[in-house]
């Protein structure tokens, strides 16, 4: 499974767009990307998942370049219950191998 | 339509104790996957079923750890004997079908202490 690197820790204010970039040199053909959210004492929860150019749903946007090698995940207009971390997944089956996440703290 | 459903939510226990953790997926997934979830480790897979058939437990720490799935709807995660480096959450986790392009729908975890 590629490996991913993404920041440990953002910070953002409430009403500003939140770009979290994820960087996955080793992704493979078949490789999908995924966004997952975690609040304290919760699962994960999916946000978005794409495998090429750029996908839109109703809570965020994912941007992938041609190359695939990174994505950007894009929150638009965060608020507070926004303070979550972010896990970055590529894979194409099977169980996901989770990173650290970057944990995004919105303030007021 | 009920999520994942795990229990209990807490277990305090001590060691040496034989743990079972449950899970029920969302009817009609076909995949269920188990997670450990500790601070220094972060999220880790142990082992993952697709039609309630074991498909890779490479994750899985030791021998002291066991999963069945009996069925579609029901799940087990033992431990036996347990040690306090087990403490952790456990997370259940289950998708439509084996591929990452299918999301996977997590339960709120059981939080376990071996003390």
């Amino acid at each position: 499974l590629a490996k991913t690197t993404q920041p440990i820790s953002m910070d953002s204010y409430e009403g500003q767009e939140v770009n979290i970039t994820c960087s996955h040199n080793n992704i493979a053909t078949n490789d999908y990307i995924t966004w997952y959210q975690q609040f304290p004492s919760q699962g994960p929860r999916f946000i978005i998942q794409g495998y090429k150019t750029k996908v839109t749903n109703e809570v965020a946007s994912l941007f992938i370049p041609a190359d695939r090698k990174s994505s950007t995940l894009s929150l638009p207009r965060v608020s507070l219950s926004d303070t979550a971390v972010y896990y970055c997944l590529v894979g194409d089956y099977g169980g996901l191998t989770f990173g650290k996440g970057t944990h995004l703290i919105i303030q007021p | 339509d009920a999520g994942v459903i795990q229990s209990p939510r807490h277990e305090v226990t001590e060691m040496g104790q034989e743990v079972t953790l449950r899970c029920k997926p969302i009817s009609g997934h076909n995949s269920l996957f188990w997670y450990r979830q500790t601070m220094m480790r972060g999220l880790e897979l142990l082992i993952y079923f697709n039609n309630n058939v074991p498909i890779d437990d490479s994750g899985m720490p030791e021998d002291r750890f066991s999963a069945k799935m009996p069925n579609a709807s029901f799940s087990t995660l033992k431990i036996q004997p347990s040690e306090p480096r087990d403490s952790a959450v456990y997370f259940c986790a289950s998708s439509s079908y084996r591929a990452a392009n299918q999301p996977q729908h997590f339960g709120d975890g059981t939080r376990l202490s071996i003390l």
